[in-house]
């Protein structure tokens, strides 16, 4: 089964400096990774994936988030933060031919003024 | 015009009652989904439908009951209703099984 790990609850940031929310999974066989964002009262919105290809993955609002296969990890990463980036990121898991995936346990980003 | 819709957007209940919550997705989307997220935010999926089948079913209790009368419809049944099924519901849909997921806003039901 797969598994995902967001190490951390909370990350702060000032606005203007590079970001960097932390993602480990888990899963037998190829990952399908995806890095989602929930503003607060909304649904998650999609924000890029990996299923293969190039390591690094450019996706929406000038976010990137780089593939490690050696230590299964998807961080994801902007270079200037904004502080209309603060919201809760959810990292998620599924596998090639596989059917079911699990999200993380998310990590609220504060980017501060 | 919205793209995942569900309705209604807030269900305040008593402890016994059933009630439904309604999805729609005009995306031509293949798959369906139900997702239950606590008041810590864990996100866990319940249900999955690709094509009008029952591709997922976590391990929920037999109160609640998908139904998804044709593609672009997924609606979401439970019966007697207890305290602990207080949550945000999320419904979604992708293209087909593990591509991205385009989210409603949530149905927040609340019981008293």
């Amino acid at each position: 089964a797969q598994s995902v790990a967001q190490p951390e609850d909370q990350v702060n940031v000032a606005e203007g400096n590079p970001l960097t929310v932390k993602c480990t999974y888990s899963v037998s066989g190829n990952p399908y990774l995806f890095w989602y964002v929930q503003y607060p009262n909304r649904g998650l919105q999609f924000l890029l994936k990996y299923i293969t290809g190039d390591n690094l993955v450019k996706g929406s609002y000038g976010f990137e988030a780089e593939f490690n296969k050696s230590q299964t990890s998807f961080h994801l990463k902007k270079p200037s933060a904004l502080v209309s980036d603060s919201a809760l990121y959810f990292c998620a898991v599924g596998k090639e031919y596989g059917q079911n995936f699990v999200f993380g346990p998310g990590t609220r980003l504060s980017v501060l003024p | 015009d919205t793209a995942v819709s569900q309705t209604p957007k807030y269900l305040v209940t008593q402890m016994g009652n059933d009630k439904s919550i309604k999805c729609e997705q005009n995306l031509g989307h293949d798959t369906m989904y139900w997702y239950k997220q606590d008041s810590k935010k864990f996100l866990k999926i319940m249900f999955s439908y690709n094509n009008k089948e029952l591709i997922i079913n976590e391990t929920v209790p037999n109160r609640f009951s998908p139904k998804s009368p044709d593609k672009a419809h997924l609606n979401l049944h439970i019966n007697s209703l207890e305290l602990g099924d207080s949550a945000v519901y999320f419904c979604a849909s992708s293209p087909y099984v593990n591509q991205p997921q385009h989210f409603g806003d949530g149905t927040r039901l609340s019981i008293l």
